[in-house]
Order: structure tokens, then C-alpha cells, then sequence
């Protein structure tokens, strides 16, 4: 049973062009994430949904466009892909929203690589 | 917002010896610090958490401690084995937000 699954697990493609990639939480949880890590490893917020609706949206770029169908589901699509964009893409979950915080349970990445 | 520092970023110990990993949050309203671990290739995972009423949690070879007053938390790993390596990531939450500021990770080499 896959708590957390992102596809696909590699994508290679070029510049210019536009990508999804697709999540899906079988926790019944609340909330989820996207994340970015880059080369050194840094994993920084990237947005977060709760129960469908937009709660975070750190300093990203127009190009990255969240959308969540429901609440299992968190995809992410980016749209004229740049050098800069490879990295590797994390989705997570967390139940909530109750003001107390809880554990993210990662999705196992997608490795975007930009050509 | 939140930061956090970690430090070091890169530590080898011999194995059976132990491991420690600082991080130091910007935060005081902070009340949640997560460690996850993240093997090479692999999704980050949760290993041990504490929050804010506690000062100290243990689960076998780790433990987390908290010193609010200072603004820092530490993971220490006793007994290290070669499985244990891999980068370690601290993080912080405050109250009512659902966002964790992560540490910029620490490279642990357990060397046999």
C-alpha cells in the first residue's frame, strides 16, 4: 500500500516545453505539499493545499501552477521549463488542519531534469 | 518567518561511536521539530519529533532534545552503524501554521 505516490519518477525533457506531474495521497489526510530539492539538497516549500484550497504559496515562479481535484490529489504543472527547474520534486501529506502540526509523509520524488 | 540553521553539514563518525547534529530555530512561537532522514535516492522520512512541552525524547539509539529558552534542538544517535548513514534534516513549525522550515541538512558517514 503506497501512502504517498508521485508520477513519474524521472522526466527528462527540454526547454521551453511543459510538464505535470501528478500526486496522490491514500491517507485520507487534509493537507499536502509540494516541495523542491535542489543539487545540495535543500528542500524548500514550494506550496501547500488544504482540503483543495491554497494555503501557501512561497516565492515561486508563474510557471509552477498547482492544482488540486480533491483532497487526495496535489499536481503540479510547470510551463516553459528552464535549466534552473531540474531538481528533484517532493510531494507530501499531513492531516490537519487543526492548528497543531503533524508529520509529512513524502512521496518518493520526481527527478526533473532540464536539457 | 522561520529559520533554521544546521550545523554541521557534514560529519563522520566510526561506527559504534555517537552522532550529534544541531539546529537553531528564529521563531519562539515554534512548537513542533521534526528530524527526518533521507537516504540516498529516497524520500525523507520522519525518524523522531518533539514538541514544545517537551524537553527531551528518546526512541532507542535517538534522542531529541529542546532547549526552548535557547532556541536550539539537537538529534544524537548512540551506537552508530553503517545503516544509519545518510542526510539528516531538522525542521521547525510554529503554532496554528502548517508549514515546516527545514535546516539545510547534515551528510552523517558511519564509517565501519
Amino acid at each position: 500500500d503506497t501512502a504517498v505516490s508521485q508520477t513519474p519518477k524521472y522526466l527528462v525533457t527540454q526547454m521551453g516545453n511543459d510538464k505535470s506531474i501528478k500526486c496522490e495521497q491514500n491517507l485520507g489526510h487534509d493537507t499536502m505539499y509540494w516541495y523542491k530539492q535542489d543539487s545540495k539538497k535543500f528542500l524548500k516549500i514550494m506550496f501547500s493545499y488544504n482540503n483543495k484550497e491554497l494555503i501557501i504559496n512561497e516565492t515561486v515562479p508563474n510557471r509552477f501552477s498547482p492544482k488540486s481535484p480533491d483532497k487526495a490529489h496535489l499536481n503540479l504543472h510547470i510551463n516553459s521549463l528552464e535549466l534552473g527547474d531540474s531538481a528533484v520534486y517532493f510531494c507530501a501529506s499531513s492531516p490537519g488542519p487543526t492548528g497543531t502540526v503533524y508529520e509529512q509523509y513524502f512521496g518518493p520524488g520526481t527527478r526533473l531534469t532540464v536539457t | 518567518g522561520e529559520n533554521v540553521e544546521q550545523h554541521p553539514s557534514t560529519l563522520s563518525v566510526q561506527e559504534g561511536d555517537s552522532a550529534v547534529i544541531k539546529c537553531t530555530y528564529s521563531d519562539s512561537a515554534s512548537n513542533y521539530f521534526p528530524w527526518y532522514k533521507q537516504e540516498l535516492g529516497k524520500r525523507p522520512q520522519l525518524i523522531i519529533d518533539i514538541r514544545s512541552n517537551v524537553g527531551e525524547k528518546k526512541d532507542q539509539r535517538i534522542a531529541v532534545t529542546l532547549n526552548k529558552t535557547a532556541k536550539h534542538f539537537s538529534l544524537h544517535i548512540t551506537e552508530t552503524q553503517p545503516e544509519d548513514s545518510a542526510v539528516y534534516f531538522c525542521a521547525a513549525s510554529g503554532a496554528g501554521s502548517y508549514q515546516l522550515t527545514f535546516g539545510k541538512g547534515t551528510k552523517l558517514s558511519v564509517i565501519p
